[in-house]
This record gives C-alpha cells, sequence and structure tokens, in this order.
C-alpha cells in the first residue's frame, strides 16, 4: 500500500528566499510523481510531473527532483514570492493506477 | 473547453438523506478519480474509473457508490449521509491513469447536519 508523506507541514520564509519541500513515499513502483498547487477554496493545478526514469524537471522558478531509490522527491522554489504562498502537494501514481497523495505542506512567504 | 465540472458547488445535507454529485469532463479522458478534502488529512482516493462501465474502490470507499455510464461523467452518490461525510469532494480525471498529470474540478463543499 502507497504511502506519501510531505514535511514540512507549514512553511514560513521571507520573500526572495530559495526553498526546499519534500515528498516521501513507500512503493517504489511509480510511474511519476506529479506536484500540485491548492490555493485556499480552489482546485488543485498541476505544476511538474517527473517520471520515473527521470532524475529532475524544470519549470520556470520550480524544479522538482526525484530519486526512486531512496522513495524521495523534492521541490525547490527559487527566489520565492509572496504570490506563491499555496498549499503543495504531491502525488505518486502507483502500477494500479491509485493516485494517492501527500497531506501537503502550507508555505507562507513574507512581503 | 471548461475542463473538469463539478455539480453543486455546496451542498448542505441532513443526516440519512442521500444525494448524487456530478462531474464532467470534455477532454475525452478515460480516467476519473473521486477525492474527499479534509482538513489536515490531505486528499483521500474514494473510488476511481479506468474508462466508461467501469470503477474500482480508493481509500475509503465505505458510505460512497459510483457510476461510470458515459466516458464523459462519473457520478458520486451517497445514499444514507452521516456527518462525518461533510468534507470537500474533487473529481479529476487524466488521459492515461497515473501515467499523465491529473486534471481537477474546483471542488463540491458538503455539509452533512
Amino acid at each position: 500500500k502507497q504511502e506519501v508523506t510531505q514535511i514540512p507541514a507549514a512553511l514560513s520564509v521571507p520573500e526572495g528566499e530559495n526553498l526546499v519541500l519534500n515528498c516521501s513515499f513507500t512503493d517504489s513502483a511509480i510511474y511519476n510523481l506529479q506536484w500540485f498547487r491548492q490555493d485556499p477554496g480552489k482546485g488543485l493545478t498541476s505544476l511538474l510531473l517527473i517520471q520515473s526514469s527521470q532524475r529532475e524537471q524544470t519549470s520556470g522558478r520550480l524544479n522538482a527532483s526525484l530519486d526512486k531509490s531512496s522513495g524521495r522527491s523534492t521541490l525547490y522554489i527559487a527566489a520565492s514570492q509572496p504570490g506563491d504562498s499555496a498549499t503543495y502537494l504531491c502525488a505518486a501514481p502507483n502500477r494500479d493506477d491509485k493516485i494517492i497523495f501527500g497531506k501537503g505542506t502550507r508555505l507562507h512567504i513574507l512581503p | 473547453n471548461a475542463g473538469v465540472t463539478q455539480t453543486p458547488k455546496f451542498r448542505v445535507l441532513k443526516t440519512g438523506q442521500s444525494m448524487t454529485l456530478l462531474c464532467a469532463q470534455d477532454m475525452n479522458h478515460e480516467y476519473m478519480y473521486w477525492y474527499r478534502q479534509d482538513p489536515g488529512m490531505g486528499l483521500r482516493l474514494i473510488h476511481y474509473s479506468v474508462g466508461e462501465g467501469t470503477t474500482a474502490k480508493g481509500e475509503v470507499p465505505d458510505g460512497y457508490n459510483v457510476s461510470r455510464l458515459k466516458k464523459q461523467n462519473f457520478l458520486l452518490g451517497l445514499e444514507s449521509a452521516a456527518p462525518s461525510q461533510t468534507s470537500v469532494y474533487f473529481c479529476a480525471s487524466s488521459p492515461h491513469g497515473g501515467r499523465s498529470p491529473l486534471h481537477f474540478g474546483n471542488g463540491t463543499r458538503l455539509t452533512v447536519t
């Protein structure tokens, strides 16, 4: 059974700092690792999908890494901005097509 | 192209009442998912479907039923609502299941009194 854990549960950092969000998973038989953003009262928006054969994926100021052997992924946000404040969730799709989510990290960027 | 649309957006039910939540997608996706989101619990998978006419149980299926009679629609039913089913419900779809990105609706906020 896949279990996905995100640490920390909440994070506050001053604007302009670089930061790292962590995601770990117990079953390494995944297709990929997906990162999402959720604004308050809204649905989830896909940020990055990193394939199981990849080590990294980048989109603008975001960089996701994946280490299947250790069951870990990180989301790196460079030069953080107040608009980055949101909850970030990771999901690990298994080969049975169940897509299991972590509980998310609430990020607050201080102006 | 509306993407994933959930109906209704809000609903209040009394304990024991029944209702159906509708999820519709116009992207011709094969896979559809129902999640519930509770404070501090993240998203938990209720049921999912890998194609028209199919359904499968997720992590927390008890108290819910689903149907996928048409490819574009995935219905979530509560036969006898309980206060423990107060939650925000999200529907998502994907062309190739876990092999491709999920697309989410904006959610249905359900309160059971």
